[in-house]
């Protein structure tokens, strides 16, 4: 099975950065996936990670180290519409997806 | 381009009665899924087809969950004498396997289902 443990909640204020930390345990590790999802709507895909380091896509980021069992995701420039769950996914062989609870990000003006 | 759709959005219905959602994955994917999600948790995984063959069940999918995807496009998923635990939302997704390689899923806007 999978261990996958992320924060409940994070709040911040519009502009800054947030960093979601996601770790792990798997025995078949094929991928790590965040995903965006406002309340009451399916989660929409942000990034993949299946090497060691950083991916940037805008204002998103996410690092791996599969040594460590870590992700995380960073969220800069901080917009309202920003305030979502964000979900910490790792692909066990080539098709299940295992998710983590959600981190609920809340942005303040 | 059209994402994953997913009917009926919302589906209200009393214990012990059967429901069916439908789910039309994105035209060139071959790989479908589905999950469920309650509130607070992220989606679990139930089962997954490719094309038409369902290759895995998880042991959440109890007797009473069926789900079907006859000519390898859209795929039904079907609760028979549905319990109250059964209120969730219900999450399609698909992804385009090849060589082996299996791409991102992309999820449908789900159907929430309330048992009464």
């Amino acid at each position: 099975g999978q261990n996958i443990d992320q924060p409940t909640e994070m709040t911040a204020t519009e502009g800054a950065i947030v960093q979601i930390n996601c770790t792990y345990q798997t025995s078949g590790f094929n991928g790590l996936f965040w995903y965006q999802q406002h309340a009451g709507e399916a989660p929409t895909f942000l990034s993949y990670n299946v090497l060691d380091g950083l991916e940037e896509k805008g204002r998103f980021s996410s690092f791996l180290s599969r040594s460590k069992g870590y992700s995380y995701l960073l969220l800069k420039e901080l917009q309202m519409k920003d305030s979502a769950s964000y979900l910490c996914a790792v692909r066990d062989g080539d098709y299940k997806l295992s998710f983590g609870a959600g981190t609920t990000v809340t942005v303040r003006a | 381009d059209t994402g994953v759709s997913q009917d009926p959005r919302h589906k209200i219905t009393k214990r012990g009665q059967n429901v069916t959602f439908r789910c039309d994955p994105i035209s060139e994917h071959n790989r479908l899924y589905w999950y469920r999600q309650t509130l607070g948790q992220g989606p679990e995984f139930l089962t997954y087809f490719q094309n038409e063959a369902q290759l895995e069940k998880s042991r959440l999918l109890s007797d009473r969950f069926s789900a079907e995807r006859p000519k390898g496009s859209f795929s039904t998923l079907e609760i028979q004498r549905t319990e109250q635990g059964d209120s969730a939302m219900y999450l399609c997704a698909s992804s385009f396997v090849v060589g082996g390689r299996s791409d991102t899923q992309y999820f449908g806007p789900g159907t929430r289902l309330t048992v009464l």
